[in-house]
């Protein structure tokens, strides 16, 4: 079945650090993919998303490419701010015989340090 | 444009009772999803409705259960509470269909079960 992966966290960083989150993802078909963060005490909201190969999602600074032939979309930053430290997820939405089923990866804790 | 809204904001209850959650969606969103996430956990999902019928159900006994009103509406009822059932429960809403690829999700219901 549909699944998504990604990388366990906590991860630490230093203030402008680089950052990346990896996500590969399996699905049949040609499935959008999406990053969510959700900050402490609230919901998730929607960073990115690409809906095809070879797609770039960016946003907020936070950039991810769906690789199709990798089957990854990994979250990147050139350099993070302790406003980032949040929970992120990897997410795909796949559609099989008309029917839409939404996946989420277990989520990456990110914890920036000034 | 209001966004996805949750009710209430925090619950306590003791095993054994039922509860109900309320979500009213983004105006024009017709789909209403429901996840469970327990503390350190990813989500979970419970349900999904769309024009007033459920479409989909995640791995949940069937003392889960919920609907969907006739203005898109949509509340969760949980009977004979446990205490694992202790979890932040999210609503996210969409378009439907393949317009319906982003979810918006509200900030969530804290249930404590004691």
């Amino acid at each position: 079945g549909d699944s998504v992966t990604q990388m366990e966290g906590p991860v630490t960083l230093s203030e402008e650090a680089f950052l990346t989150i990896n996500c590969t993802y399996t699905a049949t078909g040609y499935p959008s993919l999406f990053w969510y963060v959700q900050y402490p005490g609230e919901g998730l909201q929607l960073l990115l998303k690409a809906t095809k190969a070879d797609d770039k999602g960016s946003n907020k600074g936070f950039e991810a490419t769906y690789r199709k032939e990798t089957t990854s979309f990994h979250l990147e930053k050139g350099s993070v701010q302790v406003s980032d430290s949040a929970v992120y997820f990897c997410a795909l939405r796949s559609s099989t015989s008309g029917t839409y089923k939404y996946i989420f990866g277990t989520g990456t804790r990110l914890k920036v340090l000034a | 444009e209001a966004g996805v809204t949750q009710s209430p904001t925090h619950l306590i209850k003791t095993r054994g009772q039922q509860v109900t959650l309320r979500c009213s969606p983004i105006s024009g969103h017709t789909s209403v999803y429901w996840y469970q996430q327990a503390l350190g956990l990813g989500l979970q999902f419970l349900l999904w409705y769309d024009e007033g019928e459920e479409r989909n159900r995640g791995n949940f006994p069937p003392r889960f259960s919920g609907r969907q009103f006739p203005n898109y509406s949509s509340e969760l009822n949980v009977n004979a509470l446990e205490l694992e059932d202790s979890a932040l429960y999210l609503c996210a809403s969409s378009l439907a269909g393949k317009k319906g690829d982003t979810q918006y999700f509200g900030p969530g219901t804290r249930l404590t079960v004691l």
